[in-house]
């Protein structure tokens, strides 16, 4: 069962424009939604999280977005750089719910000259 | 920063042999590390739970007897395949939360499992 739903699968984005990457969640006791990056034959890393009572949270070129009532998220990269091609995957996982991830299915991120 | 060492990066292996693959916290001690797969451009699958000192609880559909797993210190948690298959071939990767959930989780660097 899929509960973090991640579109687009992938993205082609030029050097310099904004990569919006977006996710929608079903269950409602999810309370953490953090971001990761994926390198090929790396493990994923951490971009940035945010809880749901806030609407927005940046970091650097980094910004989420999130809308409590739609159950929907979503990652901006500004200015996105050949080196921010990777593939990123939302996540989402409740408290006492064992600090289990439920990740999305991933988006492959390319930026171009 | 927490850092979670995971080894091999890479191994290839005989269809019915056994693969053991470590993962070290490094300058923190993890209680809990969580296994995943990682298939060909697709999604982290979590595969089990392991608590240090205790039985792993495994995800629903993920043979425990293939898939074994074993945390006996608060700084090593291994998966070991045991009789690999192709279709065990997979990407592997193991992550521990630091500190509290809101630190966010560490993951290693995975492991390349092909079986021939």
């Amino acid at each position: 069962q899929q509960q973090v739903k991640q579109s687009p699968q992938s993205l082609i984005v030029q050097k310099g424009g904004i990569s919006i990457i977006n996710c929608a969640y079903e269950n409602t006791a999810f309370d953490y939604f953090p971001w990761y990056q994926q390198f090929p034959g790396k493990g994923p890393a951490l971009l940035i999280a945010i809880r749901p009572d806030v609407s927005e949270k940046k970091e650097g070129r980094f910004t989420i977005s999130f809308n409590k009532s739609a159950k929907q998220f979503s990652l901006h990269i500004m200015d996105s750089q050949p080196g921010d091609s990777a593939t990123y995957f939302c996540a989402a996982s409740t408290t006492g719910g064992g600090n289990k991830l439920t990740f999305g299915t991933g988006t492959q991120l390319k930026v171009e000259l | 920063g927490a850092v979670v060492s995971q080894h091999p990066s890479r191994v290839i292996c005989k269809s019915g042999t056994s693969v053991k693959i470590e993962c070290r916290s490094l300058d923190f001690q993890a209680t809990t590390m969580f296994w995943y797969r990682q298939f060909p451009k697709k999604s982290l699958m979590l595969m089990a739970t392991s608590n240090e000192g205790s039985k792993a609880t495994y995800e629903q559909g993920v043979e425990k007897d293939k898939f074994l797993i074993n945390h006996a210190s608060l700084t090593l948690s291994t998966l070991t395949v045991t009789s690999a298959h192709p279709e065990d071939s997979s990407f592997y990767i193991c992550s521990a939360p630091i500190g509290g959930r809101e630190n966010g989780y560490t993951f290693g660097s995975g492991t390349r499992l092909t079986v021939v």
